[in-house]
C-alpha cells in the first residue's frame, strides 16, 4: 500500500481554483490514485480516481505526473461547501490494505 | 439504492465495558473495512473482511475484533474499553474484487468512553 504525503492545510479564496497536491512516491504500478473528502466528521466521500492519465468529472480534475509519484486535485471554482479534509490514497482494489494519511484541511475563504 | 448504514450513530460507554458496532454494506458489495478516526490521527485502518474472511488487519490491539456474516453485514467489537478508544468508527464497503476498489463510507458510529 502506498504511503501518501499531503500538506496539513491550505486556504483558497471562494471562486478560485483550489490545487491540492499529494506525493505518493511509493505507489505501485497497479495502484490507482484516489481522492476523497470528509466534511466535518461525516463519512468520507469519493471525488475522483485515476491510474496514469489525467481525469475529470463533475466535481474535480486529477492531474497525475508522468512518473506517477505525485498528483494534484483541482477544484476549478471552490465554494464554501468545499471546505473539508481531502485525502489522497493509493488503492489497487483486490485485497490490499488501504491506508489513509492525515489529509489536507482545505479552508475556502469568502 | 441504499448507502452504507452504521448503527448506532452515537453511544457512550464506560471504561472496561465492551461495545459492538454494526455495518450494513451497499447491496452487492462483499468487502467491508473498518477505520478509527481520532482528532489529529486521521483515518486509521482497523481491518477488512471479504466473504466472511478477514483479509487485512491494521496495527490495533487484540481488543479490537470483527466479523462478517454471509449477507456481508459486518460487526466490530471492542472489549475492555479505554478512554483512548473514544473515536469515530467508520465502515466502508466496496466491490473489492474489481480493479477500481472505490470505497463507499457510512456516516460512522461515534463512541465516547467515560
Amino acid at each position: 500500500d502506498a504511503k501518501t504525503t499531503q500538506p496539513p492545510s491550505m486556504d483558497c479564496a471562494e471562486g478560485r481554483a483550489a490545487n491540492l497536491p499529494c506525493n505518493h512516491s511509493t505507489i505501485s504500478g497497479n495502484e490507482y490514485v484516489y481522492w476523497y473528502r470528509q466534511i466535518h466528521s461525516q463519512g468520507p466521500q469519493y471525488i475522483i480516481h485515476g491510474l496514469k492519465n489525467n481525469e475529470t468529472n463533475e466535481m474535480a480534475s486529477l492531474i497525475i505526473t508522468e512518473d506517477r509519484k505525485s498528483s494534484t486535485l483541482i477544484l476549478p471554482h471552490a465554494t464554501l461547501r468545499d471546505t473539508a479534509v481531502y485525502y489522497c490514497i493509493g488503492n489497487a482494489g483486490g485485497y490490499q490494505k488501504v491506508t489513509f494519511g492525515t489529509g489536507t484541511k482545505l479552508q475556502v475563504i469568502p | 439504492k441504499a448507502g452504507v448504514t452504521q448503527t448506532p450513530r452515537y453511544l457512550i460507554k464506560t471504561r472496561g465495558q465492551q461495545v459492538t458496532l454494526s455495518c450494513s454494506p451497499i447491496s452487492g458489495h462483499r468487502s467491508v473495512s473498518w477505520y478509527q478516526q481520532t482528532p489529529g490521527q486521521g483515518l486509521q485502518f482497523l481491518f477488512e473482511y471479504f466473504s466472511e474472511t478477514q483479509r487485512n488487519k491494521g496495527n490495533f490491539p487484540g481488543r479490537f475484533s470483527g466479523r462478517q456474516f454471509s449477507n456481508s453485514r459486518s460487526e466490530m467489537n471492542v472489549s475492555t474499553l479505554e478512554l483512548g478508544d473514544s473515536a469515530l468508527y467508520l465502515c466502508a464497503s466496496s466491490w473489492r474484487e474489481l480493479d477500481t476498489g472505490e470505497l463507499f463510507f457510512g456516516e460512522g458510529s461515534r463512541l465516547t468512553v467515560l
